[in-house]
């Protein structure tokens, strides 16, 4: 069993759906959970970063924390064309450095 | 433009051949780290500096693999006699311990994809 399990999709949806992304995990180490956006050939890019359990908004983006289930995800309110891309979850554990991601999601809004 | 960079974004090679990738972190960032990212799978831990020193290497990283951060600033990645499986996204990202995030916000450059003949 991976360490982190995203399902990678492919998830289509119209333009202004909700979109809801998860990821689970098996280590209790991980403290620190991040959603990163990766445009196709380019490198991830910082969306969301949590550390407790609970939620965070940041705009359209809502990222959600149960350590209790060990399940993270990422909700995108009225979702966006430019929005299309692939979604990966990411998590730090006791080492405060190394990065494990999961596969991603592949996401596409449509017009 | 301040983020991390990368170079080359493209190198294609023949098996056998070294090739070297390098990385220029965001000034102040004392943190460097390499990952490696394949088709449809998300980005693996290589290795990670803090400053010049290298303080961890992931067992992805074989024998033929090597990275250097000499002076704590830029970074290279070297992989000798390469094989059609080092074909890969060659990610840097950096980071700083400032700000109370503690080392956790990692930015990642562009990449540098890797395909070997």
């Amino acid at each position: 069993q991976k360490e982190v399990e995203q399902d990678p999709g492919p998830l289509s949806v119209p333009e202004g759906a909700i979109v809801s992304l998860n990821c689970t995990y098996s280590n209790s180490a991980f403290q620190y959970f991040m959603w990163y956006r990766q445009y196709s050939r380019k490198g991830p890019e910082l969306l969301m970063y949590t550390y407790s359990s609970g939620n965070k908004e940041d705009g359209r983006f809502t990222a959600q924390v149960d350590k209790s289930s060990k399940y993270i995800s990422l909700f995108i309110r009225d979702s966006q064309p430019s929005d299309s891309a692939t979604y990966l979850c990411a998590m730090i554990g006791g080492s405060n450095y190394k990065l494990t991601f999961g596969k991603g999601t592949l996401l596409t809004v449509n017009p | 433009d301040t983020g991390v960079s990368q170079n080359p974004r493209h190198k294609i090679t023949k098996r056998g051949q070294n090739v070297t990738f390098r990385c220029d972190p965001i000034s102040e960032h004392n943190r460097l780290y390499w990952y490696r990212q394949t088709l449809g799978q998300g980005p693996e831990f290589l290795t990670y500096f803090q400053n010049e020193a290298q303080l961890e290497k992931s067992r992805l990283l074989s024998d033929r693999f090597s990275a250097e951060r000499p002076k704590g600033s830029f970074s290279t990645l070297e992989i000798q006699r390469t094989e059609q499986g080092d074909s890969a996204m060659y990610l840097c990202a950096s980071s700083s311990p400032q700000g109370g995030r503690g080392a956790s916000e990692q930015f990642f450059g562009p990449g540098t994809r890797l395909t070997v003949l």
